[in-house]
Formats: structure tokens, sequence, C-alpha cells
């Protein structure tokens, strides 16, 4: 069975600094994939980056870079030089030999002006 | 174009009653599915389809019933609709692989709300 967890409900973050949402997962799969999700106020589900478990190097996609820790089976997110619009709620999710996409309950991030 | 689409966008209705959610997806994946999003912002998967094939089918009631006309379409009926079905309703599609072209691509949602 494959499991996420996101430990922070909640995170705050002052305009233009840095901030790290944390994901723990469990799964008995060799390979699989891991991907971060953010959903506006708006409610749409936009797909922001993915590390391959066999990948050797972090991912990154601009503003968001994936800190992959393998043997500790975590996959923070890092947003860079966080704007008003970073606003939202951030899941990370992971695919493993079936094709379920399992979610984790998701961090509300609030950009602080 | 939108990629992936849903039908109707807003939804309400009396328990009871039957109701039904459209989508279809331009993409030309193999992979569709159905997601369950609570009150709480999280996520279920409910079913998923690959070509036509009901491949997840998760701890549903049977008052639920997916139905895959052709690969580009995933619909879902709900029977006899209760308080605990309020919830938006996700459709998605992908090419079914855990590579990086596997992620989900959403629709907008779909938010039912049962009086």
């Amino acid at each position: 069975a494959q499991k996420i967890t996101q430990t922070q409900p909640g995170m705050f973050v002052q305009e233009k600094e840095a901030v790290t949402l944390d994901c723990t997962y469990d799964t008995s799969d060799q390979s699989y994939g891991l991907f971060w999700y953010k959903q506006p106020s708006s409610g749409e589900m936009i797909f922001l980056i993915y590390q391959g478990s066999y990948d050797e190097q972090n991912a990154t996609e601009g503003r968001y870079s994936l800190n992959f820790q393998k043997a500790r089976k975590s996959a923070n997110l890092v947003i860079s030089a966080s704007q008003l619009g970073d606003s939202a709620m951030y899941f990370c999710a992971m695919r493993g030999s079936n094709y379920k996409l399992t979610f984790g309950k998701g961090t509300l991030l609030t950009v602080n002006p | 174009d939108t990629a992936v689409s849903q039908t109707p966008k807003y939804l309400v209705t009396q328990m009871g009653n039957d109701k039904s959610i459209k989508c279809e997806q331009n993409l030309g994946h193999d992979t569709m599915y159905w997601y369950k999003q609570d009150s709480k912002k999280f996520l279920k998967i409910m079913f998923s389809y690959n070509n036509k094939e009901l491949i997840i089918n998760e701890t549903v009631p049977n008052r639920f019933s997916p139905k895959s006309p052709d690969k580009a379409h995933l619909n879902l009926h709900i029977n006899s609709l209760e308080l605990g079905d309020s919830a938006v309703y996700f459709c998605a599609s992908s090419r079914g692989t855990i590579r990086k072209t596997g992620e989900l691509f959403f629709g907008e949602g779909s938010r039912l709300t049962v009086l």
C-alpha cells in the first residue's frame, strides 16, 4: 500500500523568501514517481513538478525544486522567492506500480506581503 | 481548447435523486480517473479506466457507477444521492505510466451539493 504524509497543515512565508513544504512517503514498490500539485482558491489542480525514484538529480522547474532523499523517503517541495500568487493548497502525491496516484492531505501555504 | 472538461461545474440536488457528471479529454490519453475531494480538501481516488477497462475500483458505494464509452470519455452516475456525497468531483487523465509524462491532468472539478 502507498501512503503519503504531509505533516504541515498550514505554512506562512514572507514574500520573496523561500519555503519548504514537507512530504514523506511509504511504498514497497521499487519504481515510483512523486508529484506535487498546487490548488489555488479557484479550485483547479495544477501540476508543478515530478521526481522519478531512479532519477539521480533533484527535479527543478523554475522556482520549484524537489528535495528528494530516497533513503529517508522524503520528497520536499522548495519554492524560492515566494510570490503572493503562490498562496494555495499544495499536495504531494505518489504513483507506484499500479495506475493510482495517491495524495497527501495537503499543506495550505499563505504568502504574506 | 480545454484538455479535460467536466460538466456540469455546479450541481445542486435533493437527497434521493440520481445525477450524472460527464468528463471528456482531448489529450489522447489512455487512462482516466474520478477523484472525490471532501470538505477537508482530501483527494481520494474512486475509479480509473484504461482503454475503457476498469482498472481501479476503490471502496465506493455501488450507488456510484462509472461508464467509459470510449477512451476519451468517463462519466460518473450517482444513484440515490445522500448528504455525504456532497463534494467536489475531479476527473483526470494520464498516459498511464509512472514516468514524467504520466502526470495527471485534471478537469476543473464539479461541485455537487446534496440538500
